[in-house]
């Protein structure tokens, strides 16, 4: 089975530009989430997504946001990029369809965002 | 609210020695917990988790946690650290939802021969 993919694994921005990540997860998997790791931060917690609805928000501000597709693909746009986003952004899948749940996480490599 | 501390930013080991990263939880109500290791330039991959079943957990690679409610800690072992075992190790706890990880700040750990 194919794991996380996502794209671009790379990505080079100018201040004040908007990007858009883009995340498929394990097929079958219906819940997606979004991480972000920085080496102050650490890994902080975006949002979740299952069946195209957002289940869970982290404490981030409005500039970025996520969504998501039919087939469970997802995608995640900053706005107005700021210096302070450069990071890591990691995606992950698991089945998780009831709450609580204990299903497990699959992370993706991640996209590395570089913002100039 | 739940929290992870990890003790220790980086942890120094002799090939074939002893491998212990610390973790320490703080859950207002039984909690999930998770290892996950990343090495360099990849994503996270799941060593092994605890969901209230038996409280000695066996992981992939080798490694194992042991939850101890008293103590509040969920600690890393493996019995014998191999070069290719450094990475950066990270413990987390799932929120109440179980749709979030809440990550410790992570251990780096170092093998030499």
């Amino acid at each position: 089975k194919a794991g996380v993919t996502q794209t671009p694994r790379y990505l080079i921005k100018t201040r004040g530009q908007q990007v858009t990540l883009s995340c498929s997860p394990i097929s079958g998997h219906r819940s997606v989430s979004w991480y972000q790791q920085t080496p102050g931060q650490g890994l902080q917690f975006l949002f979740e997504y299952f069946s195209e609805t957002q289940r869970n928000k982290g404490n981030f501000p409005g500039r970025f946001s996520g969504r998501q597709f039919s087939n469970s693909r997802s995608e995640m746009n900053v706005s107005t990029l700021e210096l302070g986003d450069s990071a890591l952004y990691l995606c992950a899948s698991s089945l998780s369809s009831g709450i609580p749940s204990t299903d497990t996480q699959y992370f993706g490599p991640g996209t590395r965002l570089t913002v100039l | 609210a739940q929290s992870v501390t990890q003790l220790g930013s980086h942890v120094s080991v002799s090939e074939g020695a002893l491998v212990l990263l610390r973790c320490n939880y703080s859950s207002s109500v039984p909690p999930y917990l998770f290892w996950y290791v990343q090495y360099p330039n990849q994503g996270l991959q799941l060593l092994l988790k605890y969901t209230s079943a038996a409280t000695l957990v066996k992981g992939i690679n080798g490694f194992e946690a042991e939850f101890k409610k008293s103590e509040t800690s969920f600690h890393l072992t493996k019995p014998s650290a191999h070069m290719s075992d450094a990475a950066e190790y990270f413990c987390a706890v799932s929120d109440q939802a179980g749709t979030a990880l809440i990550f410790g700040k992570g251990t780096t750990l170092s093998v030499s021969s």
